[in-house]
This record gives C-alpha cells, sequence and structure tokens, in this order.
C-alpha cells in the first residue's frame, strides 16, 4: 500500500503551459517535503511544510499544503524545459523520523 | 558547507560479493539516514542515527546489511553476499534535529549493479 499517492506519474507539456502535481494521502503528517530528482542524482530539496493550509512560493512554483494536513500540491506557471525532472514529496508522520515518499511525477517540458 | 556526499557514485559488483558505501553527512547535522530507490520507485527508508546511534531499521534491511556511524560523523552501509535484488541506488540524507521540523539533505547517491 502506497501512504503517499502522487498524480499525475507522467505529464508532458510544452514550455510556457501550467501545470498541477497532486500529492495524496489518508494519513496526517507532520511535515511534507517536496524534492526534484535528476536522473542518476539524488533528490534535491524544493520546500519543506508544515503547516495545515500553508502556501509557499519559490518563483514559478507554488506549494500548498491541505488544512487537514493529508495533502499537498505543486504548481507551476510557465513551465520551462529546465522544469523537467522528477518531482517527488514526501511526509513525516508524527512519531517516526524516516520520510515517506510517493512514487513521482516524471514531468517533461519540451522546448 | 558542501552538501552530503558519498563514495563511490558507482559499483558494479558480482553476486555474492561484499560492498561498503560512505555517506558524509553535512557537518553540523546529528542525523544521518540511509534510504533505498529502484527504478520507477520512490526511495524507501533503510535506516538512521542519531549521532552515533543506530534508532530506527526497516524490515527492508535484512541481516545482511549493516549501517555503522562510529563517531557521529561519517556512515558506512555494508551489503555481504550481495543479490541482484540489491541492485538499486543507495541515498543518504542528513537533518539538524529541530523542535518543529527535521528537513532531510539528500546526497547523490551510489548506484549498486549487482551482476
Amino acid at each position: 500500500t502506497q501512504l503517499l499517492e502522487q498524480s499525475p506519474q507522467f505529464l508532458s507539456i510544452q514550455e510556457g503551459e501550467n501545470l498541477t502535481v497532486y500529492c495524496n494521502s489518508s494519513s496526517v503528517f507532520s511535515s511534507l517535503q517536496w524534492y526534484r530528482q535528476e536522473p542518476g542524482e539524488g533528490p534535491v530539496l524544493l520546500v519543506t511544510v508544515v503547516t495545515g493550509g500553508e502556501v509557499k512560493k519559490l518563483k514559478r512554483l507554488t506549494f500548498q499544503f491541505g488544512d487537514a494536513r493529508k495533502d499537498s500540491s505543486l504548481h507551476i506557471t510557465a513551465a520551462q524545459p529546465g522544469d523537467t525532472g522528477l518531482y517527488l514529496c514526501a511526509g513525516a508522520r508524527g512519531g517516526s523520523e524516516k520520510l515517506v515518499f510517493g512514487k513521482g511525477t516524471k514531468l517533461t517540458v519540451n522546448p | 558547507d558542501t552538501g552530503v556526499s558519498q563514495d563511490p557514485r558507482h559499483k558494479i559488483t558480482k553476486r555474492g560479493q561484499n560492498v561498503t558505501f560512505r555517506c558524509d553527512p553535512i557537518s553540523e547535522h546529528n542525523r544521518l539516514y540511509w534510504y533505498r530507490q529502484t527504478l520507477g520507485q520512490g526511495p524507501e527508508f533503510l535506516t538512521y542515527f542519531q549521532n552515533e546511534a543506530q534508532l530506527e531499521k526497516s524490515r527492508l534491511l535484512s541481516d545482511r546489511f549493516s549501517a555503522e556511524r562510529p563517531k557521529g560523523s561519517f556512515s558506512t552501509l555494508e551489503i555481504q553476499r550481495t543479490e541482484q535484488g540489491d541492485s538499486a541506488m543507495y541515498l543518504c540524507a542528513s537533518s539538524l534535529l529541530r523542535p518543529s521540523t527535521d528537513t532531510q539533505y539528500f546526497g547523490p547517491g551510489t548506484r549498486l549493479t549487482v551482476l
């Protein structure tokens, strides 16, 4: 059973389009992190959200943590080819230090 | 601060051989984690240390796997009698324990191929 479900699994869009990636769970998380991973490399942290309803912006990327702290979304405005990569959400549950990851969304932005 | 480093980046070995990987965390970080990632999956937790103490181990960590962090700084992950199913990317992460959040920063990983 996958604790964190990410959708879509694959996404191929044209440069300049907007997109949203979702990360859903039936479990409550004390914090949630988004990472981007390039092939053959480790995940690189984009953002950490800890408060229900929290919205964080990182240039063209907007992250939202659900009010109930069970879900999150990542919205990219005017996508660029440099945004291509695997986007992973990962949650930490209260009382456990390990991160639980989704399977990721593989994004391809075509020029 | 150069981030988390891992060595080697790639390792090819024959089935039955032992392998050892090293992780150097961000210098002031007191927590260190090991994860494993197979193709098409997100990373899966293996174990973590707070300083030199190993505080949690996943059921994924069979008795062929052992991890150490002898002085609370770098860590090693050893796999004995490797099997083809051990082929994966082994990721190390570190964090600084804080009251409200414990953001983990990952290294570049060690890609293991067992022939």
